[in-house]
């Protein structure tokens, strides 16, 4: 079973970048066919997916983060990350990294980290 | 974008009843939906993919069909173990977009 683990600062300033890691159990991560995505989730409301990478480093993003995501990925490290600029308060949230089947089945989850965006 | 709406938004049912919710897709989406459980403060789970194809390990109880865009999400015998919110999930074409959630209680 793939595990994922995210890593992050927990408070991120307004106007500031918003960086996660999320680190893949080891033999997983060089699966062909395979994406990872970031998804988040702010308290009390549905997930929204943010975008999805391949090991090949190919992105898509959501239209509604677009000019302001950036995803990358370490196979070499076995992880990938989200960088979110130019944040404000409506990007608390919990955020989860998430293998994705096909590209569009996300089978398995991380835990979840809360990046709270405050002064 | 796609609209996922769920309903009810939120449901208390006995143990051992049967639980419905649906999924309407705002436009078709052939048979190209998901759906998570989601356990308080616990991150979501992957439960049927392919609108009703089971992921490996999740009980029977659990099943889903329909195509286009009215899709059903059952809980055949509900359980005390089933309190979570379930969402459905499309991927007719990105952006990937989910439902609003339905709380499902035990009464």
């Amino acid at each position: 079973q793939v595990q994922l683990q995210e890593a992050g600062p927990g408070l991120v300033k307004p106007s500031q970048t918003l960086s996660l890691t999320c680190t893949v159990s080891a033999g997983f991560f060089s699966t062909g066919n395979y994406y990872w995505s970031w998804i988040r989730q702010p308290a009390g409301k549905e997930l929204e997916w943010i975008g999805r990478i391949d090991s090949s480093g190919s992105t898509n993003y959501n239209p509604s983060f677009e000019s302001r995501v950036t995803i990358s990925v370490d196979t070499s490290k076995n992880r990938f990350s989200l960088r979110l600029s130019s944040v404000t308060a409506a990007d608390t949230a919990v955020y989860y990294c998430a293998t994705t089947r096909r590209g569009v089945i996300f089978d398995f989850w991380g835990q979840g980290t809360l990046v709270t965006v405050s002064s | 974008d796609i609209q996922m709406t769920q309903s009810p938004s939120s449901l208390s049912a006995s143990v051992g009843d049967r639980v419905t919710i649906t999924c309407q897709a705002s436009q078709d989406i052939s048979t190209y939906l998901n759906w998570y459980q989601q356990r308080p403060g616990k991150a979501p789970k992957l439960l049927i993919y392919d609108a009703s194809n089971f992921e490996a390990g999740v009980p029977s109880r659990f099943s889903g069909s329909g195509s286009g865009t009215d899709f059903t999400f059952t809980i055949s015998s509900l359980q005390p173990e089933d309190v979570a919110t379930y969402y459905c999930q499309h991927y007719q074409f990105l952006p990937l977009t989910f439902g609003g959630g339905t709380k499902v209680e035990i009464k």
